[in-house]
C-alpha cells in the first residue's frame, strides 16, 4: 500500500563507485521529483519528470542522471560518487491539475560515500 | 530565480504554548505556500497549504496566514503537544510544474 517507495533506504559505498536509487509510485501522479537533504537538514530539487519528460534539471553535476522508465518510475543513478554526495535523497509525487498540488515524499535513501 | 527565508531556526516552547514560524519569498508569482513537516527519520508530510487567493487557512490546531504585499507567509500552532516536534519546512513555487523552494527549516522543541 505504499504510495511512494524508494529502494534501497540505506546505501554505503566508496568514493569512485556508480550507485542507482530507484523510486516507485502507485498513485497514478503525472509529475515526480529528486530531492536532495543534507546533513544541516536543507531540501532541495535536482530534477523533477512529468509523464516521463524532463522539466526541471538544477544546477546538479552531470554525473547525477535520472531516469524515467515510465510515469510510475524515476531512478536516479549516480556515477563516480565524492564524498560530498553524502545524503539523504527523496523521491516525491504530485497529480497534474489546476495549480500545484501536494507532493507526496518516499521515504528516504540515506546514501554514505566513504 | 524565487528565494525563501525561514526563521526561527529552533524554537523551544513548553507543552500548550502556541508556535509561530515564519517565511519570506522573494517571487511576487508565487502562488503556492505549502508547510511540511518532518519526523526524526521520517519523510517530510505536508501539514497544511495556502495559496494566494486566500489570506488564512485554518486545521483545527494548525493555522497558516499568508500576506503576499509583504511577501510573507506564518505557520501558527496553537496548544502545542509534544509530537509537534519536529522540523518544519515552509515553500513557495509559482510553476505549473511545482517546483517548490523550500525555507532552511525550524526545529520545533515541545517540552512536556
Amino acid at each position: 500500500d505504499t504510495a511512494v517507495s524508494q529502494t534501497p533506504k540505506y546505501l554505503v559505498t566508496q568514493m569512485g563507485n556508480d550507485k542507482s536509487i530507484k523510486c516507485e509510485q502507485n498513485l497514478g501522479h503525472d509529475t515526480m521529483y529528486w530531492y536532495k537533504q543534507d546533513s544541516k537538514k536543507f531540501l532541495k530539487i535536482m530534477f523533477s519528470y512529468n509523464n516521463k519528460e524532463l522539466i526541471i534539471n538544477e544546477t546538479v553535476p552531470n554525473r547525477f542522471s535520472p531516469k524515467s522508465p515510465d510515469k510510475a518510475h524515476l531512478n536516479l543513478h549516480i556515477n563516480s560518487l565524492e564524498l560530498g554526495d553524502s545524503a539523504v535523497y527523496f523521491c516525491a509525487s504530485s497529480p497534474d491539475g489546476r495549480g500545484p498540488r501536494e507532493q507526496y515524499f518516499g521515504p528516504g535513501t540515506r546514501l554514505t560515500v566513504t | 530565480g524565487e528565494n525563501v527565508e525561514q526563521h526561527p531556526s529552533t524554537l523551544s516552547v513548553q507543552e500548550g504554548d502556541s508556535a509561530v514560524i515564519k517565511c519570506t519569498y522573494s517571487d511576487s508569482a508565487s502562488n503556492y505556500f505549502p508547510w511540511y513537516k518532518q519526523e526524526l527519520g521520517k519523510r517530510p508530510q505536508l501539514i497544511i497549504d495556502i495559496r494566494s487567493n486566500v489570506g488564512e487557512k485554518k486545521d483545527q490546531r494548525i493555522a497558516v496566514t499568508l500576506n503576499k504585499t509583504a511577501k510573507h507567509f506564518s505557520l501558527h500552532i496553537t496548544e502545542t503537544q509534544p509530537e509537534d516536534s519536529a522540523v518544519y519546512f515552509c515553500a513557495a513555487t509559482n510553476t505549473g510544474f511545482q517546483k517548490l523552494v523550500f525555507g532552511t527549516g525550524t526545529r520545533l522543541l515541545v517540552s512536556p
